[in-house]
C-alpha cells in the first residue's frame, strides 16, 4: 500500500546549520507531496508542497522538491534558526483525497 | 480568519462517561477528518468525511463515533472512554482534490483516567 517514510530523528542542530529532512514516498498514482510543521503546543500547519514532478516547494527559507525518479521529497533549508524548531511531518495525498503522514522528524536548534 | 476551531482543548474524564468534542470550520470544506497523536506513533486518522452526511473509517476508528450534519462541524464522539484512549486529538479540514492541503485545529490534549 501507499506510505511515507523519513528520519525520525530527533535532530540537533547549532543555529546556522544546515539542514535536510529526508522523506521518500510509496503510491500506485502520482500523489502530492507536502511537508507540515508542528510548533510545540500547535496543531499542524502547512510549510511547503508540490503537486507534479520537478515542481519545487518554498517557504520561510524552506525548500523541498517532487523527485518522480526517486519517489523523494526531501526537505533543506540553508541556514536554521532557533525558531525552526518543531516536528515536521512530511505527507502524500492522493486523488481520492487519501492522506498519509510520516512518522514526524522532531528538530531542535540550539543557540 | 480562517480557521479550524476545537473544543475543549483539555479534558480530564474518567472511564466510561460519554464526551463530545467539538470541530468546526470557516472555509467552507468538504473534507473533514480527526486524528490522534501518540509519542512514537505520529498521526492516526479516526474518522473522515467527505462531505455532509457521508463518513468513513480512517485506521483507528474503534472506541469512537462522528457525525456530519452540516458542512462546518465535524463532532467526534466517545460513547464510553478508556484510559487508551489518552490521546492529543486533531481536526482538519480540506477542499476535495490532491492539490489542497488540510488546515489543523489547535488539538485537544484528552486525559481518560
Amino acid at each position: 500500500g501507499d506510505s511515507v517514510t523519513q528520519m525520525e530523528g530527533p535532530v540537533t542542530l547549532s543555529e546556522e546549520a544546515f539542514l535536510t529532512i529526508n522523506c521518500t514516498y510509496t503510491a500506485t498514482g502520482y500523489p502530492s507531496l507536502f511537508w507540515y510543521v508542528q510548533y510545540p503546543g500547535e496543531g499542524l500547519q502547512l510549510l511547503l508542497k508540490a503537486t507534479k514532478a520537478d515542481d519545487k516547494g518554498s517557504n520561510k527559507g524552506f525548500e523541498a522538491t517532487y523527485r518522480k525518479e526517486t519517489t523523494s521529497f526531501h526537505l533543506e533549508k540553508g541556514s536554521v534558526q532557533v525558531s525552526d524548531s518543531a516536528v515536521y511531518f512530511c505527507a502524500s495525498k492522493t486523488s481520492y483525497d487519501k492522506v498519509i503522514f510520516g512518522p514526524g522528524t522532531s528538530l531542535s536548534v540550539i543557540p | 480568519e480562517a480557521q479550524v476551531t476545537q473544543n475543549p482543548r483539555y479534558l480530564i474524564t474518567v472511564t466510561g462517561k460519554k464526551l463530545t468534542v467539538t470541530c468546526s470550520q470557516n472555509m467552507n470544506h468538504e473534507y473533514m477528518s480527526w486524528y490522534r497523536q501518540d509519542p512514537g506513533l505520529g498521526l492516526r486518522q479516526i474518522y473522515y468525511s467527505m462531505n455532509v452526511e457521508v463518513t468513513d473509517k480512517g485506521d483507528v476508528p474503534e472506541g469512537y463515533k462522528v457525525s456530519r450534519k452540516e458542512k462546518r462541524n465535524f463532532p467526534l464522539i466517545l460513547e464510553s472512554p478508556s484510559p487508551n484512549q489518552t490521546s492529543l486529538y486533531f481536526c482538519a479540514s480540506s477542499l476535495r482534490g490532491q492539490y489542497n492541503e488540510q488546515f489543523f485545529g489547535p488539538g485537544t490534549r484528552l486525559t481518560v483516567l
